[in-house]
């Protein structure tokens, strides 16, 4: 089944202790993006990578980075986790950075304190 | 990127078909119109999108006013499971990079 699958669902964690969060696309995608979902301020891009080795910042990418070592992954990793990290994470893929046909993962749930 | 406007809720009955308007007056001419839908916390959810002709596919139809300024998505029998928060989102086709989600229409279908 095509699909974006990220882990973990849910994450509790505390300040200052570096988590990663996974997202693997079985599409053969090229591009990619992680988004966070706020209540009131709606989906917000983080990162996105128009292909392997490539990748940029969206609207909010403080306090996050990202790789792109191979097509179909593409973790968003915080280095230092702050409260005002807590969010809903989504990360979504196309097949490719025109034609914005985005296929979200069912997203994670992180809660930082 | 131009944007839209959406009523922020709407209702509908269940099995009769829901029109969710979008304006986008400002729209150019390398922009396409794209629809996604939200279902509670899900993932958005593409639905469908269009340059300037009509479109129809298995889930909804998009249609697209002559001077591209407005786009009406009907979801032809609508079901509970249709509610959702739906987006209307406007996009060029080359270097987008990203599509800008606003805060759509939340529509609940009605049974």
């Amino acid at each position: 089944e095509a699909q974006v699958t990220q882990n973990p669902r849910y994450l509790i964690t505390v300040t200052g202790k570096k988590l990663t969060v996974t997202c693997s696309q079985n599409m053969n995608h090229e591009y990619m993006s992680w988004y966070r979902q706020d209540p009131g301020l709606g989906l917000r891009q983080i990162y996105y990578s128009m292909n392997v080795e490539v990748t940029d910042k969206g609207d909010v990418p403080e306090g996050y980075k990202v790789s792109r070592k191979e097509k179909r992954n593409f973790p968003l990793i915080l280095e230092s986790p702050s409260p005002n990290q807590t969010s809903l994470y989504f990360c979504a893929s196309s097949p490719s950075g025109t034609l914005m046909v985005l296929h979200f993962g069912n997203g994670t749930r992180l809660t930082v304190t | 990127d131009a944007k839209t406007t959406q009523p922020p809720s709407m209702d509908c009955a269940e099995g009769r078909a829901a029109n969710l308007p979008c304006n986008h007056s400002t729209i150019s001419g390398n922009e396409y119109v794209y629809w996604y839908r939200q279902i509670h916390s899900q993932g958005p959810q593409y639905i469908i999108h269009g340059l300037k002709n009509n479109e129809t596919n298995e889930m909804a139809s998009l249609i697209i006013t002559e001077d591209r300024k407005s786009s009406t998505l009907i979801l032809p029998h609508a079901t509970l499971r249709d509610t959702a928060v739906y987006y209307c989102i406007v996009s060029p086709w080359f270097g987008n990079e990203k599509l800008t989600f606003g805060t759509g229409t939340r529509l609940t279908i009605i049974p």
